[in-house]
């Protein structure tokens, strides 16, 4: 079945630099890659997502890059902001998962001012 | 407004008892998830039901069980037999359950802890 490998498990940056959290999966079949932010105390909600037919999308200040080859995919966030501060999950499903998530097991993420 | 509520935000139990998790969504979505969350692991299915009245086991299903008698209700219970059952759990659902489409949206979580 699928795999979700997430890293780093804990980032630290400064207000204002960027953070990159990488993900990678095992089942080729895979096919739609979201990410979620889980502040303290609540549930995960969804930030962005992307389809394997796509390599790259923008929103604001996030983006996430999908490499289908080499079958791992990256969140970006650019000057990062105290509120950015949580944990995020990648998550990778498709045929072989029968179209349940497989999550990552999270990167938290601490903002700095 | 339109959401996932769970019931009760906090539970505790003594061993041997069986607890039941409430999920209700008012979002008219087809399918419904029960995760568990524990320190550093992530996000991991219990069950799942695409519609009502059909249910099926995810990655964890030992020690719990469900119910879909109702398109806006899930409830979880854990079991007695549920070996480690002090975690976070969080319902979700989405709009219909398929590769491709599974864009979740999540409760608020109840937090299960056994004493």
């Amino acid at each position: 079945g699928e795999n979700v490998e997430q890293h780093p498990s804990t980032l630290s940056v400064q207000e204002g630099d960027s953070a990159v959290i990488k993900c990678t999966y095992s089942d080729s079949a895979s096919n739609y890659f979201p990410w979620y932010k889980q502040e303290l105390g609540k549930g995960p909600q969804l930030i962005i997502d992307i389809r394997s037919n796509v390599g790259e999308k923008k929103d604001q200040r996030i983006a996430v890059t999908l490499n289908k080859t080499a079958k791992h995919f990256s969140l970006h966030i650019t000057e990062t902001q105290p509120e950015d501060s949580a944990v995020y999950f990648c998550a990778a499903s498709g045929a072989g998962s029968q179209g349940n998530l497989i999550f990552g097991k999270g990167t938290k993420l601490s903002v700095k001012p | 407004d339109g959401g996932i509520t769970q019931s009760p935000k906090y539970l505790f139990r003594k061993e041997g008892q069986n607890v039941t998790l409430s999920c209700e969504q008012n979002l008219n979505h087809d399918a419904m998830y029960w995760y568990r969350q524990d320190p550093g692991q992530g996000l991991r299915l219990i069950y799942y039901s695409q519609i009502v009245n059909d249910f099926q086991k995810g990655d964890i299903a030992e020690g719990y069980s469900v119910s879909r008698e109702k398109k806006e209700s899930f409830p979880l219970t854990v079991t007695s037999a549920q070996k480690n059952p002090t975690a976070f759990y969080l319902c979700a659902s989405s709009i219909v359950h398929g590769a491709g489409a599974n864009v979740l949206t999540f409760g608020a979580g109840s937090r299960l802890t056994v004493l």
